[in-house]
Formats: C-alpha cells, structure tokens, sequence
C-alpha cells in the first residue's frame, strides 16, 4: 500500500524568503502525486501534481514542486513566501493501476512571518 | 465555492448515539470519497463510491457505514459514537471512478464533537 511521510509539523519563513515544505513517498510502480493545501476553516484546494515528465512542475499561487524518483521526494517550493501562504499543506499520492485512493500525508503547517 | 455541499457544517453529540453527514458532489462528478481529518492521525481515506457502488475501502471502522444514492449525493452514518470519533470529516468528489492521476474536490467538511 502507499504511502506518505511529511517530516515536519511546522514550517516557519520569514515573508520574502524561499520556503520548502518536505515530502517523501512509497507506492509500488510510477507514482501520481498531488500538493493540496487546505486553508483555515476550508476544504483542502488543489495545488499541483505529476503524472509524468518534466521533473519540476508548476502549480497555482507560485508554487512549484520537484519529484526526484531515486530519493521518493516531492518536496513543495516557492521562491518568495507571502504572509497569504500560511496554511496547512498535504502531500498525496496514488497509484495508476487499482482501485487504490488517494493517501495523504499528515501535514505541515507553513508560517511566514511578516 | 468547491461545488461540493456537506451538511452539517458543525454537530455536536453524545456518546453512544448515531449522526448521519451528507454530500452532494460536483455537478457531473460520479465519484465520492469520504475522508477523516483528526489532529494525531492527519487525513484518513474511509471509503469511496462510483455511481452508487462502493469502489475502495481504507480504514473504515465497522460502526461507520455509507452509501450512495441514485442522485448521486452520499451519506456517512457514524454510530455508537465514541469521544475519538470526534473530528472533521470531509467529502471529496471527482468524475471518474478511481483516484489515479484526477484531482479530488474537496467539501468543506463536517466537524463532528462528541461529548
């Protein structure tokens, strides 16, 4: 079964500055995985995914993911943090064959600091 | 707005009792899924159905049951209600039967306390 790990609770940046939240993944064959991001009082929104090709792939409000299929990470990144982008941000991932779900990580909480 | 409804927003309810969470999903989505959200456990996939058949199961205790119905909208039924069960239970929907490379809109979630 697959699965995911997000090292860190919380993440705190300074606004301006780049910001990087971790993700590392299991799941047997080629992985789908997806950056959601879920708002305070709101339902988790999409952020971005890969399926296949271009290892660096860009997603909605600047941000931007890596898939690095020898260390199993998807690490979320962007280049300048906004005071706006203090969320909570989950990693996912599924599989392209099977009934199989999508999985969720547990979680990082990001904070910029103005 | 997602297009995804869930009622209640908010319910909160004793132990031992039984509450029922309803979702209607996406105009055109035939794919429901229901997933739990509790602070030590993170987001928990429970169960998944496609055009009213059950389609994955994940870690879904035997005292939840759901199904869907010929209009597409589902119910999560939670029954002898325990204080762990309290948490925040979100629908997601998506057009196609199987999560694969589709991205899942998200409800904005039921939140459940059990006192």
């Amino acid at each position: 079964a697959q699965s995911v790990a997000q090292p860190e609770d919380q993440v705190n940046v300074a606004e301006g500055n780049p910001l990087t939240v971790k993700c590392t993944y299991s799941v047997s064959g080629n992985p789908y995985l997806f950056w959601y991001v879920q708002y305070p009082n709101r339902g988790l929104q999409f952020l971005l995914k890969y399926i296949t090709g271009d290892n660096l792939v860009k997603g909605s409000y600047g941000f931007e993911a890596e898939f690095n299929k020898s260390q199993t990470s998807f690490h979320l990144k962007k280049p300048s943090a906004l005071v706006s982008d203090s969320a909570l941000y989950f990693c996912a991932v599924s599989a392209p064959s099977g009934n199989t779900p999508l999985v969720f990580g547990k979680g990082t909480r990001l904070s910029v600091i103005a | 707005d997602s297009g995804v409804t869930q009622t209640p927003k908010h319910l909160i309810t004793a132990t031992g009792q039984r509450v029922t969470l309803r979702c209607s999903p996406r105009s055109g989505d035939l794919s429901v899924y229901w997933y739990q959200q509790s602070l030590d456990q993170g987001l928990q996939f429970l169960i998944q159905y496609y055009n009213g058949e059950e389609r994955a199961k994940g870690n879904i205790l035997e005292r939840f049951s759901a199904q869907q119905f010929p209009d597409l909208h589902s119910e999560l039924n939670l029954s002898s209600l325990e204080l762990g069960d309290s948490a925040l239970y979100f629908c997601a929907s998506s057009v196609v039967g199987f999560a694969g490379a589709n991205v899942l809109t998200f409800g904005a979630g039921s939140r459940l306390t059990v006192l």
